[in-house]
């Protein structure tokens, strides 16, 4: 079975352009992350779905950061405008089930910088 | 504020040794618990977790859960190369409506095992 699938794999934009990062989990998967990773902060959760509903996004940076979850097959951060210090690792993650805290797993991250 | 500590290392073991990774957190409410392996430029992947007091032994890992103490650690025996990586340290709470599917993770320790 494929994993979660993250594109593109690396992306390199200027200063004020739209960067969207998308992301497919994993089929039958109820709830989808997106990660944050840099040296100095870790690895942090910006926000996650629930059967495509938005629960927290309480760690979304700013509103120059949005997020969606079309349908369960799909979801996309993206970031309008782009600044350097949003230069990171994003990662998806899905995981099957509710209650208890269950296996997340990753997609292979799309590592963006911006110039 | 939920936190998750780890020493960030590096922790330099040789190999065939025993390599003992801690990790301690604030949240007494905490439930599970989990060990994420991620190797240079890859992503997290889940190697253990564990839900309850004591000891879980999975081949060579064992995790160590103390709650009243609020420390996980993690032992790999018969360390090798292959293990170098950093290794994540995560914990969930459930709170209130959240099923329980977000974790905090703890910065992460890189380990290195010599030849």
């Amino acid at each position: 079975d494929a994993g979660v699938i993250q594109s593109p794999r690396h992306e390199v934009t200027e200063m004020g352009q739209e960067v969207t990062l998308r992301c497919k989990p994993i089929s039958g998967h109820d709830y989808l992350f997106w990660y944050r990773q840099t040296m100095m902060r870790g690895l942090e959760l910006l926000i996650y779905f629930n059967n495509n509903v938005p629960i927290d996004d309480s760690g979304m940076p700013e509103d120059r950061f949005s997020a969606k979850m079309p349908n369960a097959s799909f979801s996309t951060l993206k970031i309008q405008p782009s600044e350097p210090r949003d230069s990171a690792v994003y990662f998806c993650a899905s995981s099957p089930a509710g209650g208890l805290a269950d296996t997340q797993y990753f997609g292979p991250g799309t590592r963006l910088t911006v110039l | 504020q939920k936190e998750v500590e780890q020493n960030s290392g590096p922790l330099s073991v040789p190999e065939g040794a025993i390599a003992s990774l801690n990790c301690t957190y604030s949240d007494r409410g905490s439930q599970s618990f989990f060990w994420y392996r991620q190797y240079s430029g890859k992503s997290p992947e889940l190697i253990m977790s564990i839900y309850s007091n004591g000891d879980k032994e999975d081949g060579r890992f064992t995790a160590q859960l103390n709650k009243a103490s609020q420390y996980v650690s993690l032992l790999i025996r018969d360390s090798q190369p292959s293990d170098s990586a950093t290794y994540l340290c995560a914990v969930n709470v459930p709170e209130g409506n959240n099923a329980g599917n977000m974790l905090t993770f703890g910065g992460g320790t890189r380990l290195m095992v010599k030849p």
